[in-house]
């Protein structure tokens, strides 16, 4: 199993809409949690981080974080295109962070 | 501050052919991390530098892959010789101790390397 998984999409979700992504992890010793989001061709960039059960908002952002599911999401609200990228989901391990796959999400205009 | 540099931004080389990227932190941070990014296995860490000691190297794929950090603002990947599947994308990126909780990874722009 690997340390942590997502969807690859892609996921195309119509603007104005709520973009949900979801990944999970195998690790019940994590304690925080990154999503990433990274554009075609370009590297990726921090937008959220989540250390405790429950919700974290952003702006159109939301993290939801359940550790006893072993599972985080990111919800965006009143999807713009310019939500179009490859979202990644990432645990820290020590000094390092673990990145999933990433899923690839496509807001219809 | 610029943020953190590499360079090429692109190489396209031969087989067998040596390739040097190169990585210039940002000012400050403690750690650098090297990335390679393709479409099947995603974002895989290579090898990370604390204070410019190599912590672990694990994820570097043979002995062709080796990298340095003379000092605190330059890093090297080298992989001598190269090979077709190690085209990808090439990502450092650093970022300060971690404090309170984990630290952001700054990430480069990135390398794109084509081996023909």
């Amino acid at each position: 199993q690997k340390e942590v998984e997502q969807n690859s999409g892609p996921l195309s979700v119509p603007e104005g809409a709520i973009a949900s992504l979801n990944c999970t992890y195998s690790d019940r010793g994590s304690q925080s949690f990154f999503w990433y989001r990274q554009y075609s061709g370009k590297s990726p960039e921090l937008i959220m981080s989540i250390y405790s059960n429950g919700d974290k908002e952003d702006g159109r952002f939301t993290a939801q974080l359940n550790k006893a599911s072993q599972y985080v999401s990111l919800l965006i609200r009143d999807s713009q295109p310019s939500d179009s990228a490859t979202y990644l989901c990432a645990v820290p391990r020590r000094d390092k962070i673990i990145f999933g796959k990433g899923t690839r999400l496509h807001i219809l205009p | 501050d610029a943020g953190v540099i590499q360079s090429p931004r692109h190489e396209v080389t031969e087989m067998g052919q040596e390739v040097t990227l190169r990585c210039k932190p940002i000012s400050g941070h403690d750690y650098l991390f090297w990335y390679r990014q393709t479409m099947m296995r995603g974002l895989e860490l290579l090898i990370y530098f604390n204070n410019n000691v190599p912590i672990d190297d694990s994820g570097m794929p043979e002995d062709r892959f080796s990298a340095k950090m003379p000092n605190a603002s330059f890093s090297t990947l080298k992989i001598q010789p190269s090979e077709p599947r190690d085209s990808a994308v090439y990502f450092c990126a650093s970022s300060s101790p971690p404090t309170s909780g984990p630290s952001e990874q700054f990430f480069g722009p990135g390398t794109r390397l084509t081996v023909l």
